[in-house]
């Protein structure tokens, strides 16, 4: 089945600067990849997605790249805000087109 | 809209009691999915399911985990005689009725503590 690592699994950066977070997959059949931002206590919501036929996907400070040769997906956040705080999560739509498998999360943490 | 729906948003059971969780998909969805995620960690899949069908609980523990989704009413992830360790948040999600490559959206999960 499909298997998603995420790397860093804490990242902290200064107000201002940008924070990429990576992530690779196992299932090259895969072909949406979403991904979660998740505040302390609150369910995990989708903050931008991309899908197999695009390399990247622009959503103002979010950006999404994807390498479908290399199974590799990253999130880049430019001018970073402490409300950027969170866990973010990244994902992959297995096998099947159903079952959505997560990566273990990053903690972002961006100093003020 | 309503969004996914879950109760209750938190329970306290006794070890060897039995904790019944629920669902309601978004208006118009008929996938659900269960996630349970553990404290400081990731979101776990534990199993998917349409209205009266089980279509994959490969991350279901074996033993007194059971889920259902009937045709009228909500899913229902059922945990028999908890124990400490079946403490986490259990995240609902929803996806509509279509073909491969759907967003999920998540409820605000229900938070299951075992004493």
């Amino acid at each position: 089945g499909e298997n998603v690592e995420q790397h860093p699994s804490t990242l902290s950066v200064q107000e201002g600067d940008s924070a990429v977070i990576k992530c690779t997959y196992s299932d090259s059949a895969s072909n949406y990849f979403p991904w979660y931002k998740q505040e302390l206590g609150k369910r995990p919501q989708l903050i931008i997605d991309i899908r197999s036929n695009v390399g990247e996907k622009k959503d103002q400070r979010i950006a999404v790249t994807l390498n479908k040769t290399a199974k590799h997906f990253s999130l880049h956040i430019t001018e970073t805000q402490p409300e950027d705080s969170a866990v973010y999560f990244c994902a992959a739509i297995g096998t099947g087109g159903f079952k959505t498998i997560f990566g273990a999360g990053t903690r972002l943490f961006v100093k003020a | 809209n309503a969004g996914v729906m879950q109760n209750p948003r938190h329970l306290v059971r006794r070890r060897g009691q039995e904790a019944r969780l629920r669902c309601s998909p978004m208006k118009g969805h008929s996938h659900v999915y269960w996630y349970r995620q553990l404290p400081e960690e990731g979101l776990k899949f534990m199993v998917y399911l349409q209205k009266e069908n089980i279509i994959d609980e490969s991350g279901m523990p074996k033993e007194r985990f059971s889920a259902e989704f009937p045709k009228e009413g909500p899913s229902i992830l059922r945990i028999q005689q908890v124990v400490r360790g079946d403490s986490a948040a259990y995240f609902c999600a929803s996806s509509p009725t279509s073909t491969a490559g759907n967003t999920i959206y998540f409820g605000e999960g229900s938070w299951l503590t075992v004493v």
